[in-house]
């Protein structure tokens, strides 16, 4: 199984900053990563796919770019309904598998 | 607009069964894969299963194989998870999802909560 290790687990921010998660594939998955956002006691909503297109409707200053194996989202200047948590997951191949989450909380 | 309906969760005892369901609307449910993905009590999400979209090839979770089986009945518009031999550690939210070309999750249902206790 492909592990996607996602990294940190939590962060504390201020809005207005600018705030980078990164995901690290056991191996190559090409472009095949989605980054979700979860909100307390919701679904996930779909952010990035592809590693870097922007779903539509999202709002661009969340961001994705890809380095071989290593993947980050990036949100330029965070807002208040951004603190939730985050999630990457690799669609290369079955199983399909998510990094563990990152919270994102107010400091 | 596209829409996904998950029911069917509820209290059961280990060893019993349970069937969700997840009703869609809004698109061509016909044309489309569709997955599980659990999330327990304060953890990750956990992909489950996925059939494609004429029913005919189904995936599982090493975790589930055997125990649970995904369909579809596409007159209804409605994807299945029927769960047997229910485990304390099934315990969790679990939630239907569209994938598109790519296997991304576009659309996710808004989840319904399995709890496996005596």
């Amino acid at each position: 199984d492909i592990q996607m290790t996602q990294s940190p687990s939590s962060l504390s921010a201020s809005v207005g900053d600018r705030v980078t998660i990164t995901c690290r594939a056991s191996q190559s998955i090409s472009s095949y990563l989605n980054w979700y956002q979860q909100k307390s006691g919701k679904a996930p909503e779909l952010l990035i796919y592809a590693a870097s297109s922007l779903q539509s409707g999202v709002p661009s200053r969340f961001s994705g770019s890809a380095s071989g194996t290593d993947f980050t989202l990036t949100i330029s200047s965070l807002q208040p309904e951004d603190f939730a948590t985050y999630y990457c997951q690799q669609s290369y191949t079955t199983p399909l598998t998510f990094g563990g989450g990152t919270k994102v909380e107010s400091k | 607009e596209v829409q996904l309906v998950d029911s069917g969760g509820g209290l059961v005892q280990p060893g019993g069964s349970l069937r969700l369901s997840c009703a869609a609307s809004g698109f061509t449910f016909s044309s489309h894969w569709m997955h599980w993905v659990r999330q327990a009590p304060g953890k990750g999400l956990v992909w489950v299963s996925r059939i494609n979209s004429d029913g005919s090839t189904t995936t599982y979770a090493d975790s589930v194989k055997g125990r649970f089986t995904i369909s579809r009945d596409n007159a209804k518009n409605t994807l299945y998870l029927q769960m047997n031999s229910l485990r304390a550690e099934d315990t969790a939210v679990y939630y239907c999802a569209r994938s598109n070309a790519t296997r991304t999750f576009d659309y996710w249902g808004q989840g319904t909560l399995v709890t496996v206790s005596s």
